[in-house]
């Protein structure tokens, strides 16, 4: 079964700072996909960044990058620039490749709540 | 493009009972999987839905039941319920053309449906 670690249950940033949030993972699939969201206190759940696991380069969204470490099973998220509307918890998600036979699932780790100070 | 809508929001109900949430995902999605999120065990997967057949399943009760319609809105069932069933249920939406390894394996979340069990 795969299953996914978030070791930071929080972490803080000063505004403008940057953040680095980990994640790492274990799967014997080869061919999957990682995400990162996040839920604000509304409980809305937005995606932030994804990354396919046959991709090397790392994927980016404006302010928010991953770094992707395959062999080491590795997948952390960096927050540049951070603002206050970043504060939240997040989430690291792993889910296999999709199939029409079994579908898949995501698989989240623990999150970690980020606290961003003014 | 709407989003995943869920409702009703919030719901109140009293051990014994039976409770049905409802998912209407994305126009075009036709794969909606449920999550149910607690303090305590964090975000857990329920079941998906394609083309209106289990495509998986999580590790739940059998109080746990679900569907989805032809114009894939999805519904979930809790029958008899348990204070434990006391949750944010999530429900999420995804494209996939019914064939492996479609490019959209990206899960967009609905605002969830909160439910206390007295």
């Amino acid at each position: 079964a795969q299953t996914v670690t978030q070791s930071q249950p929080e972490m803080s940033v000063q505004e403008a700072e940057t953040v680095t949030l980990s994640c790492t993972y274990d799967t014997s699939e080869s061919d999957y996909y990682l995400f990162w969201y996040k839920q604000p206190p509304s409980r809305q759940m937005i995606l932030v960044i994804r990354q396919e696991a046959y991709k090397q380069q790392n994927a980016t969204e404006n302010r928010f990058s991953v770094n992707f470490q395959k062999a080491a099973k590795s997948f952390s998220l960096k927050i540049s620039d951070s603002q206050l509307g970043d504060a939240a918890m997040y989430f690291c998600a792993y889910r296999r490749r999709w199939s029409g036979t079994s579908g898949s699932r995501l698989t989240f780790g623990e999150g970690t709540q980020l606290t961003v100070n003014p | 493009k709407a989003g995943v809508t869920q409702t009703p929001r919030y719901l109140i109900k009293t051990r014994g009972q039976q409770v049905t949430l409802s998912c209407s995902p994305i126009s075009g999605h036709r794969s909606v999987s449920w999550y149910q999120q607690t303090p305590g065990q964090g975000l857990q997967f329920l079941f998906e839905y394609f083309s209106e057949t289990q495509r998986n399943k999580g590790n739940f009760p059998g109080r746990f039941s679900g569907r989805q319609f032809s114009n894939s809105r999805s519904e979930m069932n809790v029958s008899t319920l348990e204070l434990g069933d006391s949750a944010l249920y999530l429900c999420a939406s995804s494209f996939h053309s019914g064939f492996s390894g479609t490019p959209q394996e990206t899960q967009y979340f609905g605002p969830g449906t909160r439910l206390l069990v007295l």
